[in-house]
């Protein structure tokens, strides 16, 4: 079975301040996919990123970026220089090859960036 | 490009009702989904679509609930009757759907559902 567990449900922080949300998995599959959605206050969902299985290098993205460790099943997510824009609901999923195309969510981390 | 469209964006109704909750997904993805997302129990996929025929339908809660796509641009998610229960915010998302796990899904802004 797979699962995705966020421990932290709520982190507040300032603004600029870096944070870290952590994202650990578990599967038996050795071809998985690994995703960030935000949910910001207005509720819709949406698409960060998505890594595969095979591809453990870090990703970059502006203020965001990852860092996929599979000796440890972690995809953990760092705003840098945080703002007040990022204050959402940040979900961790996970679909396997073998689970078809079921994302498996984590619970969700509550961000408040604080001005 | 045009998102996920969902459509009522909101709805209330009276316990007994029947609810009907609609979904265009964004042009050329093959694979439809049908997210349920509550307090007590996070984002659950109810029920996905590949080429309009449902694939994986084990998260559909009980028979008062079913889905339908009739064709590539359209589905429905019904209940009936409805129950205080089923409040909650329902997602529609889709995907390219080649067959891959990899395609990433795309949401829809969501049906927030009241029954009271």
């Amino acid at each position: 079975a797979q699962k995705v567990t966020q421990a932290q449900t709520e982190i507040s922080v300032v603004e600029k301040e870096d944070v870290t949300l952590d994202c650990v998995y578990e599967t038996r599959d050795t071809t998985y996919y690994l995703f960030w959605y935000k949910q910001p206050p207005s509720g819709e969902l949406v698409f960060l990123i998505r890594r595969n299985s095979f591809d453990e290098q870090n990703e970059i993205s502006g203020r965001y970026s990852w860092n996929f460790q599979k000796s440890t099943s972690s995809f953990n997510f760092t705003i840098t220089a945080s703002q007040v824009v990022d204050s959402a609901v940040y979900f961790c999923a996970l679909v396997t090859q073998g689970g078809s195309e079921k994302l498996v969510f984590g619970k969700g981390m509550k961000l408040t960036v604080n001005p | 490009d045009a998102g996920v469209i969902q459509s009522p964006r909101h709805e209330v109704t009276e316990m007994g009702q029947e609810v009907t909750l609609r979904c265009k997904p964004i042009s050329g993805h093959n694979s439809l989904f049908w997210y349920r997302q509550t307090m007590m129990r996070g984002l659950e996929l109810l029920i996905y679509f590949n080429n309009n025929v449902p694939i994986d339908d084990s998260g559909m809660p009980e028979d008062r609930f079913s889905a339908k796509m009739p064709n590539a641009s359209f589905s429905t998610l019904k209940i009936q009757p409805s129950e205080p229960r089923d409040s909650a915010v329902y997602f529609c998302a889709s995907s390219l759907g080649r067959g891959r796990a990899a395609d990433t899904q795309y949401f829809g802004p969501g049906t927030r559902l009241t029954v009271l």
